[in-house]
């Protein structure tokens, strides 16, 4: 069965530096790639998503992830991180043949220190 | 539109009560499912519904049910609440032949 890892459970930056949550996915094929983030005590919002077309995702807020095939990992990474970036990241598939189903990571918590 | 919405937002149950958790959506999708979110587990698909009329199981189906009788609802039933059914339940919605899905802001559900 494929499915997605997410190396850090928690990761915390200062304000300001760089962000990089990590993804590996199981696949024999490319499959479809999400990275959706849950800010405490709301619901999950669509960051960005690869569906085989560029490899380098830009998505909202300044966010961004690359596929690569060979290291079957789909990072998120943002430049400079914001208070308001402090939320739950998950990395998520859609395997092929799953009807289109999500799988997901076991989540991200990400901390911004001032 | 109002995107997906659930009701209610939070509740307490006791053991071996029944509920039933609202979910609606106004985008005219034909897909909907509830998932379960748990520590450190991320979210679990319970049941899934491909249009009107039409259930399945998904990967924790155990002590949950479903029906679709119109496109913009997906009641999810507790028939007999247990502590192990304490999480957030989100529910989702897209259109068919799309894969992004658009999240209700969740219920939190305690069981004592």
């Amino acid at each position: 069965a494929q499915s997605v890892t997410q190396l850090d459970s928690h990761v915390s930056v200062s304000e300001g530096t760089p962000v990089l949550l990590r993804c590996n996915y199981s696949s024999s094929y490319s499959p479809s790639l999400f990275w959706y983030v849950q800010h405490p005590n709301k619901g999950l919002q669509l960051l960005l998503k690869y569906t085989s077309a560029a490899t380098l995702v830009k998505g909202i807020n300044g966010f961004e992830a690359e596929f690569k095939k060979s290291e079957t990992s789909f990072h998120l990474t943002k430049p400079s991180a914001h208070m308001s970036d402090a939320a739950e990241y998950f990395c998520v598939v859609i395997p092929l043949g799953s009807a289109r189903q999500l799988t997901f990571g076991s989540g991200t918590q990400l901390t911004v220190l001032p | 539109n109002a995107g997906v919405t659930q009701t209610p937002k939070f509740q307490v149950l006791k053991t071996g009560q029944s509920m039933t958790l609202q979910c609606a959506q106004d985008m005219n999708h034909e897909y909907m499912s509830w998932y379960r979110q748990d520590p450190g587990m991320g979210l679990r698909l319970i049941h899934y519904s491909v249009g009107a009329g039409i259930t399945d199981q998904g990967e924790v189906p155990n002590g949950y049910n479903v029906s679709r009788s119109t496109t913009e609802d997906f009641p999810l039933r507790l028939l007999s609440a247990a502590p192990s059914q304490t999480s957030v339940y989100f529910c989702a919605s897209r259109r068919t032949g799309q894969e992004t899905q658009y999240f209700g802001p969740g219920t939190r559900l305690l069981v004592l």
